[in-house]
């Protein structure tokens, strides 16, 4: 059975600090691992897909980079904008293609 | 319009009564999905849709979670006797394609909340 973990729970975080996401996965043929943000009382939004150990994908303060076992969400020099609820899901090959996702990283980020 | 609409954004149901929840997708995408989300939890996966096609129904948790879609656009979500522990967010989500040819993306609506006293 597909897992995904992501850890940790929930981050607090001062303005400007940096740190980093963490998704990691048990499949048994990864197609691709996509990152979503979800804001209190919104759907998902999608942010970046990864296909293959070695890629990652940068948009603003956020960068994705994926490895054979899991993906980190690094978030540089972070503003209170980016306090919201992150989410990992995964695509297996040969599969249903249908995402399954992680329980999320709850991120606040203090002014 | 522009994104996913879901209807109604709030509902209160008693123990026992019936809900539907509605979704009009993305016009032109041909994949929708329902995922349930409870407080705290990712979305978990109940049914997904290929045009009126209804492909994987694996995580519906009862027979009392019955999805349509009929003419490939609009999908409907009914709970049927709602219990205490079908309170949740459900989310509708929508995608040109599913498979080798997809992105991975889907574009998520707002949610329906459901809350069962």
């Amino acid at each position: 059975e597909d897992q995904v973990t992501q850890s940790p729970e929930a981050l607090r975080l001062q303005e400007g600090e940096s740190s980093s996401l963490n998704c990691s996965y048990t499949v048994s043929g990864l197609r691709g691992l996509f990152w979503y943000r979800q804001d209190p009382g919104k759907g998902p939004e999608f942010l970046f897909t990864l296909y293959s150990a070695g890629e990652e994908k940068e948009k603003e303060r956020l960068k994705a980079t994926l490895t054979k076992k899991e993906s980190f969400l690094h978030i540089t020099a972070p503003k209170p904008e980016d306090s919201a609820t992150y989410l990992c899901a995964v695509q297996t090959s040969g599969g249903s293609y249908i995402p399954t996702f992680g329980r999320g990283t709850s991120l606040i980020v203090h002014p | 319009g522009a994104g996913v609409s879901q209807s109604p954004r709030y509902k209160v149901a008693k123990r026992g009564q019936d809900v539907a929840l509605r979704c009009d997708p993305i016009s032109g995408h041909v994949s929708l999905f329902w995922y349930q989300q409870a407080l705290g939890q990712g979305p978990e996966f109940l049914t997904y849709f290929q045009n009126e096609a209804q492909l994987d129904k694996s995580g519906l948790p009862s027979d009392r979670f019955f999805a349509e879609r009929p003419e490939g656009s609009v999908s409907t979500l009914k709970i049927q006797r709602t219990q205490q522990e079908d309170s949740a967010v459900y989310l509708c989500a929508s995608s040109l394609v599913l498979g080798e040819a997809n992105t991975g993306e889907l574009f998520f609506g707002e949610g329906s909340r459901l809350t069962v006293l």
